[in-house]
């Protein structure tokens, strides 16, 4: 059972547009949510999370929005930039453990 | 910031043989830290949670008894492949949270290849 799902595999964006990658999740016992960036044979690295109390979040080019009563969460990029091509990554997280959930990932490719 | 590091990168093992792979916190410590696995075009999946001063807590259909995990101190966690097959070949990654409830910081990952 896929707890948490990005349903694109792949997204493509020209250079200086919005870049919108989606993430659904099923257990709404979730905490919080993070973003992650991840480079071929690299491991993730961290962008940016959200808290299940917050509806929106905010760092320089990356805003994070979560809708709890549709389970959705959406990170958006703007404006796009090429080195920001890589796989993106959703993860849930919740309780005292610290595990994550982690999503199947979506390729985004920013197209000079 | 806080770094988390993994050793080696890259390691190519003989099948039937064991590999060990370490993950450090380098400027912080980790009561808890975590060991993921990744195949190609998937997403990254759970193996373990690795206790310091305790054992490791394996996720369901994980073999503990081929996947060793040891957390030494508060600033490593080994993971060992033992009797490495083919399709143990996967890139291994490693996490740890800079305390309760912070970010979760992610090591460089180690491409395994069992030949």
């Amino acid at each position: 059972d896929q707890q948490v799902k990005q349903n694109s595999p792949s997204l493509s964006v020209q250079e200086g547009r919005i870049s919108i990658l989606n993430c659904d999740y099923t257990n709404s016992m979730f905490d919080y949510f993070l973003w992650y960036k991840k480079y071929p044979a690299e491991g993730p690295t961290f962008l940016i999370s959200i808290s299940s109390i917050k509806d929106k979040n905010e760092d320089g080019r990356f805003t994070v929005f979560l809708n709890k009563s549709a389970k959705h969460l959406s990170l958006h990029i703007v404006p796009s930039q090429p080195g920001d091509s890589a796989v993106y990554f959703c993860a849930a997280g919740g309780g005292a453990t610290n595990k994550l959930i982690f999503g199947t990932g979506t390729l985004l490719a920013v197209q000079p | 910031g806080a770094v988390v590091s993994q050793h080696p990168s890259w390691v190519i093992c003989k099948s039937g043989t064991s590999v060990k792979i370490e993950c450090r916190s380098l400027d912080f410590q980790a009561t808890t830290m975590f060991w993921y696995r990744q195949f190609p075009k998937q997403s990254l999946m759970l193996m373990a949670t690795s206790n310091e001063g305790s054992k490791a807590t394996y996720e369901q259909g994980v073999e503990k008894d081929k996947f060793l995990i040891n957390h030494a101190s508060l600033t490593l966690s080994t993971l060992t492949v033992t009797s490495a097959h083919p399709e143990d070949s996967s890139f291994y990654i490693c996490s740890a949270p800079d305390g309760p409830g912070n970010t979760i910081y992610f090591g460089e990952g180690s491409w395994l290849t069992v030949v």
